[in-house]
């Protein structure tokens, strides 16, 4: 497909257990973003992927989460020992990077509902 | 930290109305986003405003930047049901890739 696309689209889990979400992005798009949503609340940035390093990971919430991304394509989001309060969707977007020239736009998948039981 | 607030919270109008969102912040942003988010998928880039009092219209929307960079307006007029979704405004500032997301407007429009 020509969008960005996330996997599993619902996963529910038990308290401790760890879950991997999976991104994969537009072709040819150097910039990775994961964000969480909670319930009625915007997008909360997590971590920003350049090629197959991320520079900027201050926004993960604790040690429990964890984000690579490999062949400059696919990302995975993993939580370790989950928690009720990790329950939320989880977004990914991509972008080709384009930030000088300020038309950059961030594609975003239609995320991940997770749920922790 | 940087915060961008919108308002209403939640917008409930009939077809036909018109209605304003509003985003605002203490802080000044590089270039602001609007998207527009349905249920069970990702966020949608509807424009992006980049100079102070910068107006863009994208068919019914009408999008503006405040003179000072900090807040923005969307207005639609008309509305129909197919506008119905969460509008959602992010702010860059700072680092070039990292967006601000304000919490969104949820809007209904009522047939």
């Amino acid at each position: 497909g020509a969008g960005v696309s996330q996997s599993p689209s619902n996963k529910v889990t038990e308290k401790g257990k760890d879950v991997e979400l999976r991104c994969d992005p537009i072709s040819g798009h150097t910039a990775l973003y994961w964000y969480r949503q909670r319930l009625g609340q915007g997008l909360e940035f997590l971590i920003y992927f350049q090629g197959n390093s991320a520079p900027d990971k201050s926004g993960l919430p604790s040690d429990r989460f964890s984000a690579e991304r490999t062949g400059e394509s696919v990302s995975t989001l993993t939580i370790q020992r989950t928690q009720q309060e990790d329950s939320a969707v989880y977004l990914c977007a991509s972008s080709l990077a384009l930030w000088l020239e300020r038309t950059d736009t961030q594609y975003f998948g239609p995320g991940t509902r997770l749920t922790v039981l | 930290t940087q915060l961008l607030e919108q308002s209403p919270q939640f917008l409930s109008i009939q077809e036909g109305e018109n209605l304003t969102v509003y985003c605002n912040s203490s802080s000044v942003f590089s270039s602001l986003q609007w998207y527009r988010q349905e249920p069970g998928e990702g966020p949608v880039l509807l424009v992006t405003v980049v100079t102070g009092g910068e107006v863009k219209k994208l068919k019914r929307l009408t999008f503006q930047f405040g003179d000072a960079r900090k807040d923005s307006s969307l207005h639609i007029t008309a509305a129909q049901p197919g506008d119905t979704g969460l509008y959602l405004c992010a702010g860059e500032g700072g680092s070039n890739y990292k967006l601000t997301f304000g919490k969104g407007t949820l809007l209904t429009v009522n047939p």
